[in-house]
């Protein structure tokens, strides 16, 4: 069974710029969820995909908004980068069943350096 | 104060002893705890999931939930190099709502041969 994938692996942006991150899930797996990455806070939950829906949100201003198509594949969006948005952007998929374990499966992350 | 505390480390020790793993936290409402393993440029690996108190055995991992006193540990027997990595707790609360995990900051593993 293929793992969850991220594209691209690499992200080179400038101030001001946006960025648009993909996500492709473990297959049969509904729930998509975001976490960033960075040495000082280390991971922390930006957000939660379920069935197209965003079921739950973490601290993060709204430059960072996300979606999810019907095949379960999500992107994230960031916009008006700032040099503190540089960081490891990691997505995490499990069928996002409630009421039981649910494990989240990492991809390999996209990583974001923004000058 | 973070919801989840983890030591940093590094944490060095020599091939066969037993690595010492924890983590505290301070939200009640946490039941499930879990650790990854991180290498290098890659993406978080799950390697232990415990709903609530109690032990769990995987092989050479073990992890214990200690709620009452908000404290969770990974034990790790016969280290390999192989296991030197950043390892991470992680917890989240009640399924209803949906999945947050909160993790601790992670400590760094070198195992020396």
């Amino acid at each position: 069974k293929a793992g969850v994938t991220q594209t691209p692996r690499y992200l080179i942006k400038t101030r001001g710029q946006q960025v648009t991150l993909s996500c492709s899930p473990i297959s049969g797996h509904r729930s998509v969820s975001w976490y960033q990455q960075t040495p000082g806070q280390g991971l922390q939950f930006l957000f939660e995909y379920f069935s197209e829906t965003q079921r739950n949100k973490g601290n993060f201003p709204g430059r960072f908004s996300g979606r999810q198509f019907s095949n379960s594949r999500s992107e994230m969006n960031v916009s008006t980068l700032e040099l503190g948005d540089s960081a490891l952007y990691l997505c995490a998929s499990s069928l996002g069943t409630s009421g039981s374990a649910d494990t989240q499966y990492f991809g390999p992350g996209t990583r974001l350096t923004v000058l | 104060q973070k919801e989840v505390e983890q030591d940093p480390g590094p944490l060095s020790v020599p091939e066969g002893a037993i690595v010492s793993l924890n983590c505290t936290y301070s939200n009640s409402a946490f039941q499930y705890f879990m650790w990854y393993r991180q290498y290098s440029r890659k993406g978080p690996e799950l390697l232990m999931y415990t709903y609530s108190s109690g032990n769990k055995e995987d092989g050479r991992f073990t992890a214990q939930v200690d709620k009452s006193s908000k404290y969770i540990s990974l034990f790790i027997r016969d280290s390999q190099p192989s296991d030197s990595a950043t390892y991470l707790c992680a917890m989240s609360a009640i399924k209803a709502a949906g999945n947050k995990l909160t993790f601790g900051g992670g400590t760094r593993v070198l195992v020396k041969p």
